[in-house]
C-alpha cells in the first residue's frame, strides 16, 4: 500500500520568508512524488514531481522540493513566499506498479501574511 | 478554455434520489479519472478509464457508484440511491498516456454534491 503524510495542517510565514510544507510518504518500490496545489474555487493544479534523478525538483511558481530517501520525505520549499501562495498544497505518491493511481495527503493550508 | 470542464458545479439533492455528474476531459487525453475529496482531507481515486475502457474500478466507495466513458471523450459519474455520506466535491482529471505514466493530472473544478 502506498500513503503519505503531511504533518501539518496549517503553515504560516511572513511574505519574504522561506516556506517549507513537510511531507513523507510510504510505497514499496521507487516512489513517484508530486506537489499539486489547489487555490479557492480552482481545480488542483500541477506544481512539481520526482521521478527519478536529481533529489531536488523545481517547479511552478519558484517552487522547489527535496527527495529524501532515507528519511522518506520529500519536502515542498520556496525561499521567498508570497502572499499569492496562501492557497492548499498536497503532496501525492504512486509507485511504479499502478501508474493509473495517485494517493494523496490530507492537505496543508499555507498562509502568508503581508 | 481547454482545461477539465465539470457539470454541474453544485448539486444539492435529497437522499435517494440519483445524481450523475459530467466531465469534459482535454481533448487530447485518453486517461480519465475521478476523485472524491471529503473536508479536511486529500482527494481519493475512485477509478479511471483509458479511452472508453474503464480500467480500474474497485476503489468504487459501492455498488451505487458507476462511471461510463462510452465514446472515450466525455464521462459520467452516477451515485443511486444517494445518502448524506456521499456529500463531498468529485474531482474529474485527466491526462495523456505518457502524462499518466508519470502522474501529471489535470483536475477540473470538482462538483460538489450536498445531499439533505
Amino acid at each position: 500500500a502506498q500513503s503519505v503524510a503531511q504533518p501539518e495542517d496549517q503553515v504560516n510565514v511572513a511574505e519574504g520568508n522561506p516556506l517549507t510544507v513537510k511531507c513523507t510518504y510510504s510505497v514499496s518500490g521507487n516512489p513517484y512524488l508530486f506537489w499539486y496545489v489547489q487555490y479557492p474555487n480552482r481545480g488542483l493544479q500541477f506544481l512539481l514531481k520526482y521521478i527519478t534523478g536529481d533529489n531536488l525538483v523545481k517547479g511552478s511558481y519558484g517552487f522547489e522540493a527535496e527527495f529524501n530517501k532515507s528519511q522518506t520525505s520529500f519536502h515542498l520549499k520556496k525561499p521567498s513566499a508570497l502572499v499569492s501562495d496562501s492557497a492548499l498544497y498536497f503532496c501525492a505518491v504512486r509507485d511504479g506498479t499502478n501508474d493509473y493511481k495517485l494517493s494523496f495527503g490530507a492537505g496543508t493550508t499555507v498562509t502568508v501574511r503581508a | 478554455d481547454t482545461g477539465v470542464s465539470q457539470d454541474p458545479r453544485h448539486k444539492i439533492t435529497k437522499r435517494g434520489q440519483n445524481v450523475t455528474f459530467r466531465c469534459d476531459p482535454i481533448s487530447e487525453h485518453n486517461r480519465l479519472y475521478w476523485y472524491r475529496q471529503t473536508l479536511g482531507q486529500g482527494p481519493e481515486f475512485l477509478t479511471y478509464f483509458q479511452n472508453e475502457a474503464q480500467l480500474e474500478k474497485s476503489r468504487l466507495l459501492s455498488d451505487r457508484f458507476s462511471a461510463e466513458r462510452p465514446k472515450g471523450s466525455f464521462s459520467t459519474l452516477e451515485i443511486q440511491r444517494t445518502e448524506q455520506g456521499d456529500s463531498a466535491m468529485y474531482l474529474c482529471a485527466s491526462s495523456s498516456t505518457p502524462g499518466g505514466n508519470t502522474g501529471e493530472l489535470f483536475f477540473g473544478e470538482g462538483s460538489r454534491l450536498t445531499v439533505l
